[in-house]
């Protein structure tokens, strides 16, 4: 089974600066997709970014990039210029597709954005 | 696209009585997945439809909850004999598959938070 870990339970940013959220997990498989989703208080789940494990490319969106590490299976997530709308849980899920349709999440890290 | 809906929004209730959730996913999107997220935890999986078909079942998934999807568009997540620790929100997610370039991306709903007095 597949684990997703999230070393980091909360972090503080100063607005406008960077931060950068940790995720490791485990599988046996090759071919998988990652996932960043964001919660903010009393809110529903937004996907943030998604990267496919056999791109070697880290993906981007706007302020938000991954830095993908296959080998040592380290998804971590930066965030640029953060913002006050930017304080959310922040949730790493993995998803493979091979038996199983479920996507696994760690336990998430708090982001907190302090002007 | 009016995003995946879910109602009622909060639900009290009393230990012992029945419970209901329905969830509406994203118009097009064939696949629909219910997942159950307690305090300070991410989401964990429930259950998964394909179209009107339950084709998978987490072990998390005990006797006294059944999900329904009779049409292959809404879904029903219906719990019974309600207990203190199935307080919880309850989320739905919806995405479209087989296939696509990025996996089965999934998008949720706002969730249903129960609470079992």
């Amino acid at each position: 089974a597949q684990t997703v870990t999230q070393s980091q339970p909360e972090m503080s940013v100063q607005e406008a600066e960077t931060v950068t959220l940790s995720c490791t997990y485990d599988t046996s498989e090759n071919n998988y997709y990652l996932f960043w989703y964001k919660q903010p208080p009393s809110r529903q789940m937004i996907l943030v970014i998604r990267q496919e494990a056999y791109k070697q490319q880290n993906a981007t969106e706007n302020r938000f990039s991954v830095n993908f590490q296959k080998a040592a299976k380290s998804f971590s997530l930066k965030i640029s210029d953060s913002q006050l709308g930017d304080t959310a849980m922040y949730f790493c899920a993995f998803f493979s597709g091979a038996g199983s349709y479920q996507l696994t999440f760690g336990k998430g890290t708090k982001l907190s954005v302090i002007p | 696209d009016t995003g995946v809906s879910q109602n009622p929004r909060h639900k009290i209730t009393k230990r012992g009585q029945n419970v209901t959730f329905r969830c509406d996913p994203i118009s097009e999107h064939n696949r629909l997945y219910w997942y159950r997220q307690t305090l300070g935890q991410g989401p964990e999986f429930l259950t998964y439809f394909q179209n009107e078909a339950q084709l998978e079942k987490s072990r998390l998934l005990s006797d006294r909850f059944s999900a329904e999807r009779p049409k292959g568009s809404f879904s029903t997540l219906e719990i019974q004999r309600t207990e203190q620790g199935d307080s919880a929100m309850y989320l739905c997610a919806s995405s479209f598959g087989p296939g696509t370039v990025y996996g089965d991306t999934q998008y949720f709903g706002p969730g249903t938070r129960l609470t079992v007095l």
